[in-house]
């Protein structure tokens, strides 16, 4: 199984300063058609969680441009350009391009 | 906007059956492939199944394969998961989502499995 190591775990934050969160996973997430299937979630406390992120570096519908992503081969990262209070939760990147899916652990997002 | 509704979560004795469901719709259901995950109380996600446009192939995590098996009818715009042999272990929200990247999940429907 393709394991995802996110880190930090914990992650507390001013409002208005930048965050970002790391994540690496044990293979290469290239899909036989070229594209590379890693994903971002956020889960807000006592909600479902909401994909932010997919295939590395694309932010979807009604996500603000303040989240973004990055990365290539194992390494990728999502950034929050200038954290609000609403963003507080628990961020995980997921694989799509190996069965298992398999997600990271979870990095909780805090505000200081 | 898409809507994903689970429903069909309760307790149930360790060794005992449960059906869940999910009602789809705002989206052409048979287009996309769906999936299953869940969450164990205080815990992260875990991936569970996910089953093609036809039906005709599925996938499951090793920790339910053989236990549990997911279904689909596209003529009624709805994704189940059959819950068999159920184990403590298995107590979890379980959510659908659509796609095998899990572009829309639903509310989630809590599984309690305890004696």
């Amino acid at each position: 199984d393709v394991v995802m190591t996110q880190s930090p775990l914990s992650l507390p934050v001013t409002v208005g300063q930048p965050a970002s969160i790391s994540c690496r996973s044990s293979r290469g997430l290239v899909f036989s058609d070229g594209d590379t299937y890693l994903n971002w979630f956020q889960q807000r406390p006592g909600q479902s969680p909401r994909r932010l992120i997919y295939k590395v570096s694309n932010r979807d519908s009604g996500v603000p441009d303040r989240f973004s992503g990055s990365g290539s081969g194992t390494d990728f990262t999502l950034k929050i350009s200038r954290v609000e209070a609403e963003d507080v939760g628990v961020y995980y990147c997921m694989q799509g391009a190996h069965w298992p899916r398999t997600f990271g652990q979870g990095t909780k997002v805090e505000i200081k | 906007e898409v809507q994903l509704l689970e429903s069909g979560g309760g307790l149930v004795q360790p060794g005992g059956s449960l059906r869940l469901s999910c009602a789809a719709s705002r989206f052409t259901f048979s287009n996309y492939a769906m999936s299953w995950v869940r969450q164990a109380p205080g815990k992260g996600l875990e991936w569970v199944s996910t089953i093609s446009v036809d039906g005709g192939t599925t996938w499951y995590a090793d920790s339910v394969k053989g236990r549990f098996t997911i279904s689909r009818d596209n003529s009624k715009n709805t994704l189940y998961m059959q819950m068999n042999s159920l184990r403590a272990e298995d107590t979890a929200v379980y959510y659908c989502g659509r796609s095998g990247q899990f572009d829309y999940w639903g509310q989630g429907t809590l599984v309690t499995v305890s004696s």
